[in-house]
């Protein structure tokens, strides 16, 4: 089954303390994106992934680090996690480009106290 | 600073009526895409419009692509309680490969 897979679904931490989330894609897609959804913010981009070892800054990457060492995965790393960045994130990958189908995760609702 | 506009924010109705929701940006888009987000789930692509005053119809739902290329609406009729989400617009604006998403609509049909 073509899917995006994030892992862990919920994550309660404290701050500071690091963390990552995992996103894996069987699709062989090549655009891969991390959003957070906020209520009255919508979703927002966080940071995107043309390719292998080509990875760009969405409109709100502050905090946040990715990579893409391999095509399928795309994890978002939060090296030091603070209260504001309680939020719920969305990995989603397309084919070629952003103006693609995308297909996202499950999400991940990560709470920083 | 919000690219994609949507309007209403909120929007409840009973079943069997009719409803239009928008979205509006300043910005020229290449393309829009339409998305629905039920709770607990990821979004999931309903229709993309690409041709400026694209009309695309799935089953009762009626996108719309203005001409100019700066928004877009959904129309349901006949409304149904599986109709009830969140719905997204989306678009990558004019040679930015980011993906700008609207705010959303929160709808809701009650039976």
């Amino acid at each position: 089954e073509a899917q995006v897979t994030q892992n862990p679904r919920y994550l309660i931490t404290v701050t500071g303390k690091k963390l990552t989330v995992t996103c894996s894609q069987n699709m062989n897609h090549e655009y891969m994106s991390w959003y957070r959804q906020d209520p009255g913010l919508g979703l927002r981009q966080i940071y995107y992934s043309m390719n292998v070892e080509v990875t760009d800054k969405g409109d709100v990457p502050e905090g946040y680090k990715v990579s893409r060492k391999e095509k399928r995965n795309f994890p978002l790393i939060l090296e030091s996690p603070s209260p504001n960045q309680t939020s719920l994130y969305f990995c989603a990958s397309s084919l070629s480009r952003s103006a693609d189908t995308q297909y996202f995760g499950p999400g991940t609702r990560l709470t920083v106290l | 600073t919000q690219l994609l506009e949507q309007s209403p924010q909120f929007l409840s109705i009973q079943e069997g009526e009719n409803l239009t929701v928008y979205c509006n940006s300043s910005s020229v888009f290449s393309s829009l895409q339409w998305y629905r987000q039920e709770p607990g789930e990821g979004p999931v692509l309903l229709v993309t419009v690409v041709t400026g005053g694209e009309v695309k119809k799935l089953k009762r739902l009626t996108f719309q692509f203005g001409d100019a290329r700066k928004d877009s609406s959904l129309h349901i009729t006949a409304a149904q309680p599986g109709d009830t989400g969140l719905y997204l617009c989306a678009g990558p604006a004019r040679g930015n490969e980011k993906l700008t998403f609207g705010t959303g609509t929160r709808l809701t049909i009650i039976p």
